[in-house]
């Protein structure tokens, strides 16, 4: 079965801090990954996705993932964040094959101090 | 543009009470439907996913039901609430297998 690991629950960091959340995923074929934030009293939006390609992608406000296939990891990065950061991310998985049901990690928060 | 629609936003609710959760899509067709649970720490529980108008596929096994009566209109029911189902209950489609989600705004149910 599909399932998702997120490393790390909690995390606070000052502005200009860089960033890395660490995702790892169990799907023995294809998958599809995606990182989702949500803002404090917003709806869950998506940050970026991998489909294909490039295993390093861009997403909105500065955000980058890097798939590496040999581990099974799709880790967030940002270079230096920033107060409007602060957000819970999901990782995602969609196994290719495995039907229609995108699978979540348990999040993690992120607290970026001023 | 497309818009999810999802009601009500909060309800408290006593047990062993029904329950009825709507969500319906707008300026789209045959959207893929889910829905999620969201629990602190726990990320979200996929409960429930449609592909098409009464195509349910149950995810875990609860006291909780889903229903698609209309393209575009997803229902998560209960006949009798406990107060384990309290949480924040999440609907989104997406228009294509394997794209990415688009959420509503959640229901919290408060079950009391």
């Amino acid at each position: 079965a599909q399932s998702v690991s997120q490393h790390n629950h909690h995390v606070i960091l000052s502005e200009a801090a860089s960033l890395e959340l660490g995702c790892n995923y169990s799907y023995g074929g294809t998958v599809n990954l995606f990182w989702y934030v949500q803002y404090p009293g917003q709806h869950l939006q998506l940050l970026l996705k991998y489909f294909s390609g490039d295993p390093l992608v861009k997403g909105i406000k500065g955000f980058e993932a890097e798939f590496i296939k040999s581990k099974f990891s799709f880790n967030l990065r940002k270079p230096s964040v920033q107060w409007s950061d602060t957000a819970e991310y999901f990782c995602a998985v969609i196994g290719v094959t495995g039907g229609f049901k995108t699978i979540f990690g348990a999040g993690t928060r992120l607290f970026v101090k001023a | 543009s497309q818009t999810i629609h999802q009601w009500p936003a909060t309800l408290v609710q006593p047990v062993g009470s029904p329950l009825s959760l709507e969500c319906t899509v707008e300026g789209t067709s045959n959207p893929n439907l889910y829905w999620y649970r969201q629990a602190a720490g726990r990320g979200l529980q996929l409960l429930f996913y449609s592909v098409g108008i009464g195509q349910i596929s149950s995810e875990v096994p609860q006291n909780l039901s889903a229903s698609r009566p209309q393209d575009r209109q997803f229902i998560l029911s209960s006949k009798k609430l406990l107060l384990s189902d309290s949480g924040f209950y999440l609907c989104a489609w997406s228009d294509r297998v394997g794209e990415k989600l688009f959420f509503g705004s959640g229901t919290q149910l408060s079950v009391l």
